[in-house]
């Protein structure tokens, strides 16, 4: 069964920092999809950035980068120059079937709290 | 163009009472997700549909919990009864491709 980890329960960063969020999986499927999703304090889950299995280049939108290391199962969300409005949970999340298998399920991992200081 | 809308977004209810929460996918996506947010457990998947079509409902926690898509643009999450340990977030999200789009949430507070 598929897995995630997110190993950094919280993250406190200063403002225009670069910050790093660490996320590993677990997987025997070779197709899969990560994606990772923002939850500020308001409550709704965001969607941010996605990477395929297949991709041969790093997923990147905007300041969101995704650093992926297929190795070591790792799939780590880069933030530059981080804002105050960059303080939120931050969810890593794994599919595990090919894309045109129909809907495909999402397993989250627990999140990581990030808090940005002035 | 408008996000997945669900209602209501607070549930304030007794145990035992029944509770429906309402989910409107994005025009156009053709599976549709039902997911649970809790401090315990994470985020849940509950159950999925693609083209209206239940596909995985076992995340159900049991059967008191039931959902429906009568048609593409509209979904039903049940709980008949109701139970104190329910009280969570519940999500719905829509998608067509790889990403999924979530709605607001609704509070569900069960006394």
């Amino acid at each position: 069964a598929q897995k995630i980890t997110q190993t950094q329960p919280g993250m406190f960063v200063q403002e225009k920092e670069a910050v790093t969020l660490d996320c590993t999986y677990d997987t025997s499927d070779p197709s899969y999809g990560l994606f990772w999703y923002k939850q500020p304090s308001s409550g709704e889950m965001i969607f941010l950035i996605y990477q395929g299995s297949y991709d041969q280049q790093n997923a990147t939108e905007g300041r969101y980068s995704l650093n992926f290391q297929k190795a070591r199962k790792s799939a780590n969300l880069v933030i530059s120059a981080s804002q105050l409005g960059d303080s939120a949970m931050y969810f890593c999340a794994m599919r595990d079937r090919p894309p045109f298998q129909g809907a495909q399920k999402l397993v989250f991992g627990q999140g990581t709290r990030l808090t940005i200081n002035p | 163009d408008a996000g997945v809308i669900q209602s209501p977004r607070h549930e304030v209810t007794e145990m035992g009472q029944e509770v429906t929460l309402r989910c409107k996918p994005i025009s156009g996506h053709n599976s549709l997700f039902w997911y649970r947010q809790t401090m315990m457990r994470g985020l849940e998947l509950l159950i999925y549909f693609n083209n209206n079509v239940p596909i995985d409902d076992s995340g159900m926690p049991e059967d008191r919990f039931s959902a429906k898509m009568p048609n593409a643009s509209f979904s039903t999450l049940k709980i008949q009864p109701s139970e104190p340990r329910d009280s969570a977030v519940y999500f719905c999200a829509s998608s067509w491709g790889e990403t999924q789009y979530f709605g607001p949430g609704t509070r569900l507070l069960v006394l």
